[in-house]
């Protein structure tokens, strides 16, 4: 099973701030990666999917690079409604591993 | 709107069974695969199950093969997970989810989830 590593485990930053999230994977994954946002009490929601494409909705804010094993997200400037816990995925093969998590306060 | 309503949660002793359904509305259903997705308490997202349009392709987590089983019905747009043999472990809330594709394979929507306790 291909391993995925987040790092931080958790980040406390103040608004307008500029965050990074890294998530390693244990091999090459080309670009079979996305990132998940969940907020407390809801259910996960997709943010970048294929490393850099922003899904539909999400705000400009958050951008997704990397490829092979290191990708990152950035939130361009943290607002108060981004505190959630942050995931990234890998789809490169079965099964589809998630990172441990990224909490993600102010 | 795309809408994924679990249900069938609920507490099972170790060894038990349970059944989840998850109900999709706003979509042609039987043109996306799908999965169960889960979320142990205190732990991150685990992926637990795919299965493809007709059927016939199904993927499992190495965990719950063998104990669990994933199938749908296309005729009442519904996704299920029969949950047999169920350990403490397999404690979690469990969301329905659909699989899509766009140069890469992603979970574009998801329920609100479904919570399952296995506890004696």
């Amino acid at each position: 099973d291909i391993q995925m590593t987040q790092s931080p485990s958790s980040l406390s930053g103040s608004i307008g701030d500029r965050v990074t999230i890294t998530c390693r994977a244990s091999q090459s994954i080309g670009t079979h990666l996305n990132w998940y946002q969940q907020k407390p009490g809801s259910a996960p929601k997709l943010l970048i999917y294929a490393a850099s494409s922003l899904q539909t909705g999400v705000p400009s804010r958050f951008s997704g690079s990397g490829s092979g094993t290191d990708f990152t997200v950035t939130i361009s400037s943290l607002q108060p409604e981004d505190v959630a816990t942050y995931y990234c995925q890998q789809t490169s093969s079965t099964p589809e591993t998630f990172g441990q998590g990224t909490k993600v306060e102010i | 709107e795309v809408q994924l309503v679990e249900s069938g949660g609920g507490l099972a002793q170790p060894g038990g069974s349970l059944r989840l359904s998850c109900a999709a509305s706003g979509f042609t259903f039987s043109n996306y695969w799908m999965s169960w997705v889960r979320r142990a308490p205190g732990k991150g997202l685990e992926w637990v199950a795919n299965i493809e349009q007709g059927g016939s392709k199904i993927y499992y987590v190495d965990s719950v093969k063998g104990r669990f089983t994933i199938s749908r019905d296309n005729a009442k747009n519904s996704l299920y997970l029969q949950m047999n043999s169920l350990r403490v472990e397999d404690s979690a809330l469990y969301y329905c989810a659909r699989w899509e594709r766009s140069g890469s394979w992603f979970f574009d929507y998801w329920g609100q989830g479904t919570l399952v306790t296995v506890s004696s």
